[in-house]
């Protein structure tokens, strides 16, 4: 099956820094999502991105499909930006979602 | 629009004993997925239905986990008998059908003891 890895696992960051989160996976995709999972564990959804890229405010993402790899990015993080990212990639015929293990980012004040 | 509704939120039952949880999706959605997601981990897929038609479930332990999705709609897992080890968050998503956007339910947080 496919592998999804996500990197790094853990993240800390002084309020006001940038980073960049990466998804590799192993095979072509049809979609990719990016969530972000709050402390209460509820998925919210940040970008459906299969290609390209999208901004939406201090987050950005960008896929490279051919190159099989996707980048979260966010800028000038908030404490608020803490909790779990995933990526996940709908695969194969049978279009299974999979996700990564996530990485996990804590924005000290 | 409303989105993906799941109860209870909560759980705890003792190991052997057996529990069911249930989703709503978005209306209009014909794709439900039922995940785990284990303390410290990512979700991990256990059965896909695309409307009342099971996609995969290669991931269920069919010894104990069930579910189903009548009249695709909402949907019913069942665990019977419960382990510990099935301590998890079980979160239902939906989507409009394959290869589009899906959306997470809240989870229910289930505790074996």
């Amino acid at each position: 099956g496919i592998q999804v890895e996500q990197s790094p696992p853990d993240l800390i960051l002084q309020e006001g820094a940038n980073s960049t989160l990466r998804c590799n996976f192993s095979d072509s995709v049809n979609n990719l999502q990016w969530f972000h999972q709050n402390p209460w564990g509820q998925l919210i959804n940040l970008f459906y991105i299969p290609s390209g890229t999208k901004q939406n405010g201090r987050l950005s993402a960008t896929t490279v499909a051919t190159e099989r790899y996707s980048l979260l990015y966010i800028s000038s993080s908030q404490t608020t930006d803490s909790g779990v990212y995933f990526c996940a990639v709908e695969w194969g015929g049978g279009f299974k979602t999979i996700f990564g293990a996530g990485t996990r980012l804590f924005v000290k004040a | 629009e409303a989105g993906v509704a799941q109860s209870p939120r909560y759980k705890i039952i003792e190991k052997r004993q057996s529990v069911a949880f249930w989703c709503n999706p978005i209306s209009g959605h014909a794709t439900l997925y039922w995940y785990q997601q284990i303390l410290g981990q990512g979700p991990k897929l256990l059965i896909q239905f695309q409307n009342n038609g099971v996609v995969d479930d290669s991931q269920l332990p069919k010894d104990r986990f069930s579910a189903e999705r009548l009249k695709g709609v909402d949907s019913t897992l069942k665990i019977q008998p419960a382990k510990l080890e099935d301590s998890a968050v079980y979160l239902c998503a939906s989507s409009l059908g394959e290869n589009t956007e899906a959306f997470f339910g809240q989870g229910t947080r289930l505790t074996v003891v």
